[in-house]
């Protein structure tokens, strides 16, 4: 049961073109939810998250947006860099499982194209 | 700056031995994790620890167990190497709800 999904495996875009990144979640207890950006043989590193009290956050290029009632977030990213080619993880936690476990989607290949 | 670090970035075993995989974070974190990525199927959860000596299965704990002795120190043990344990593993911590986890380097193991 993949409570976190990334539909999308892949996607490519032009250099300085926006790239809009998709997941959805089906645990309604999940209420903070994160995106990582992974190189090959590197661990993830942390871009930006938003809690569920807020529908929309920025942080430079990085905007995370949350539809609560859709259970889907996306990442854009604007303007795309070559050097944002990598893959994009978003996950999610439940504050109220007393765990603070993060759950994974599947990952999206990024591709920026120069 | 925050640090956690993964013994090995690649290691090599032969199928049937106990292989060991150790963390080390230095943020005073009481949470610690590890997954597993594989292609295709994302980061999975093996292990997590929310306290010394405190430990609870993820998704996948199958033919692994862990060790958390010390606060900083989370160790993953794989009982006997089988090559389906072939994979990039991930060590994380974090602090509590409303945070970030934090990324070791990964290990990439491979089992032949």
């Amino acid at each position: 049961d993949q409570q976190v999904k990334q539909n999308s495996p892949s996607l490519s875009v032009q250099e300085g073109r926006i790239s809009i990144l998709n997941c959805d979640y089906t645990n309604s207890m999940f209420d903070y939810f994160l995106w990582y950006k992974k190189y090959p043989a590197e661990g993830p590193t942390f871009l930006i998250s938003i809690s569920s009290i807020k529908d929309k956050n920025e942080d430079g290029r990085f905007t995370v947006f949350l539809n609560k009632s859709a259970k889907h977030l996306s990442l854009h990213i604007v303007p795309s860099q070559p050097g944002d080619s990598a893959v994009y993880f978003c996950a999610a936690s439940a504050s109220t499982s007393g765990t603070y476990k993060y759950i994974f989607g599947t990952g999206t290949r990024l591709k920026v194209l120069a | 700056d925050v640090k956690v670090t993964q013994s090995s970035r690649y290691l090599v075993k032969r199928t049937g031995e106990k292989v060991f995989l150790e963390c080390v974070q230095d943020m005073d974190h009481e949470n610690m994790f590890w997954y597993r990525q594989d292609p295709g199927l994302g980061l999975r959860l093996i292990y997590f620890s929310y306290d010394v000596k405190m430990k609870e299965k993820g998704d996948i704990p199958e033919g692994y167990s862990v060790s958390r002795e010390k606060k900083e120190r989370f160790s993953l043990i794989l009982e006997s190497a089988s090559t389906n344990q072939t994979s990039m593993y991930l060590c994380a911590s974090r602090l509590g709800a409303w945070t970030e986890a934090f990324f070791g380097q990964g290990t990439r193991l491979t089992v032949v």
